[in-house]
């Protein structure tokens, strides 16, 4: 079975500061794909940014970066230019082709003024 | 597109009761998710359709919870004999799956309380 692991539970930043999440993840898959979602307090969640394993390019949306290792299981997010709007808890997340999504158990990111 | 829909947003029963949750999905998305989510806590699977056809069950989904989506459009979820253990939020998510995973866009949920 894939498991997500995110080893820090709770994260805070200054804002316009860069932060890093990290995740690892379990597979013995060579065709999946991962994801960083973002919860606000008392919102619904949303698409970060998502990587397709067969890409070896990072992939990166506006001040959203990640670090794919796909030899170690590693998918970083990378938050530059920390806004007060990026204040949630971010979830990675993996899926098989084709198959349902596996969340980690979340880090809770903190933007301080 | 309104996006995912649930309904309702609470709901609170008592122990023992039967409840059930709506969601209403993008249109066109042919799969649909649902998954239960505590506090602190990442979203863990329940179920997903293709369509009207349910493709997997998680072990967490014991024998007191059924999902259908009947004509493939919206799904509802029912929980038989709710248990305080059953409290939580329920979250709806629908997608496209082509090539790959697109991504699964969540509804709002529906916060359960089981008193």
């Amino acid at each position: 079975a894939q498991t997500v692991t995110q080893s820090q539970p709770e994260m805070s930043v200054q804002e316009a500061e860069t932060v890093t999440l990290s995740c690892t993840y379990d597979t013995s898959e060579n065709n999946y794909y991962l994801f960083w979602y973002k919860q606000p307090p008392s919102r619904q969640m949303i698409l970060v940014i998502r990587q397709e394993a067969y890409k070896q390019q990072n992939a990166t949306e506006n001040r959203f970066s990640v670090n794919f290792q796909k030899a170690a299981k590693s998918f970083s997010l990378k938050i530059s230019d920390s806004q007060l709007g990026d204040t949630a808890m971010y979830f990675c997340a993996f899926a098989n082709y084709g198959q349902n999504f596996v969340f980690g158990p979340g880090t809770r990111l903190s933007v301080l003024p | 597109d309104t996006g995912v829909s649930q309904d309702p947003r609470h709901k609170i029963t008592k122990r023992g009761q039967n409840v059930t949750f709506r969601c209403d999905p993008i249109s066109e998305h042919n799969r649909l998710y649902w998954y239960r989510q505590t506090l602190g806590q990442g979203p863990e699977f329940l179920t997903y359709f293709q369509n009207e056809a349910q493709l997997e069950k998680s072990r967490l989904l014991s024998d007191r919870f059924s999902a259908e989506r009947p004509k493939g459009s919206f799904s509802t979820l029912e929980i038989q004999r709710t248990e305080q253990g059953d409290s939580a939020m329920y979250l709806c998510a629908s997608s496209v799956p082509g090539q790959g995973n697109t991504e699964a866009f969540f509804g709002q949920g529906t916060r359960l309380t089981v008193v």
